[in-house]
């Protein structure tokens, strides 16, 4: 059974870092693309980033790039997303996210970690 | 791609039929747009993917179609687990986005 779980949420100053991880079992984590989303309160779904299997790729939502770095170590079944220069605005649930087998659609999510941005 | 959804509310009583509309500002590739519901406190769960195919344990109450920039979520019978929100997303390029969403609420 695919199961992500999310780690290292919390609250944070504005301007501050923090390091979000997943842990992934129950599949092959190295044969798949992986996915950050956030959902700020009471607010939408926002895709965050992707990582290719090998790392070789890479992508991000505009409002991130630059201060955002997505990470995976396949020995340790692990994606990470590195957030730096943090703002208010970036206060969310983050989930970690897998594709399906066949489509790129998101067919396996975590159960989400907090990130409080303020002072 | 921007993805507007519509409406954003949908009052409707259980058994009645639903039909949530999603239109992106440009094609999307391949129609590479999915469908998932959300419950209050709960991750999202993918419905519809590729634009009319259901996900793995979905009911057939569930079906998409669309294409090019008008999509489609069409509830045939709502159940109590169906009152919810709802958001498509587009795949098809490198940078994804998300509708805003519909919330399917108890009339």
């Amino acid at each position: 059974e695919v199961e992500l779980v999310e780690s290292g949420g919390g609250l944070v100053q504005p301007g501050g870092s923090l390091r979000l991880s997943c842990a992934a079992s129950g599949f092959t984590f190295s044969n798949y693309w992986m996915s950050w989303v956030r959902q700020a309160p009471g607010k939408g779904l926002e895709w965050v980033a992707n990582i290719k299997e090998d790392a070789s790729e890479k992508y991000y939502v505009d409002s991130v790039e630059g201060r955002f770095t997505i990470s995976r170590d396949n020995a340790e079944n692990s994606l990470y997303l590195q957030m730096n220069s943090l703002r208010g605005e970036d206060t969310a649930v983050y989930y970690c996210a897998r594709k399906l087998s066949y489509s790129w659609s998101l067919g396996y999510w975590g159960q989400g970690i907090l990130v409080t941005v303020s002072s | 791609i921007v993805l507007t959804q519509s409406p954003g509310t949908l009052s409707l009583s259980p058994g009645e039929r639903a039909t949530l509309s999603c239109r992106a500002s440009q094609s999307v590739s391949n129609n590479y747009l999915a469908w998932y519901r959300q419950k209050p406190g709960q991750a999202p769960r993918l419905l519809i993917y590729d634009t009319s195919t259901r996900a793995t344990g979905i009911p057939d109450r569930f079906s998409g179609s669309g294409s090019g920039t008008d999509f489609t979520l069409t509830i045939s019978r709502l159940e109590p687990e169906d009152f919810a929100v709802y958001y498509c997303q587009q795949y098809g390029i490198s940078l994804w986005t998300f509708g805003q969403g519909t919330k399917v609420e108890i009339k």
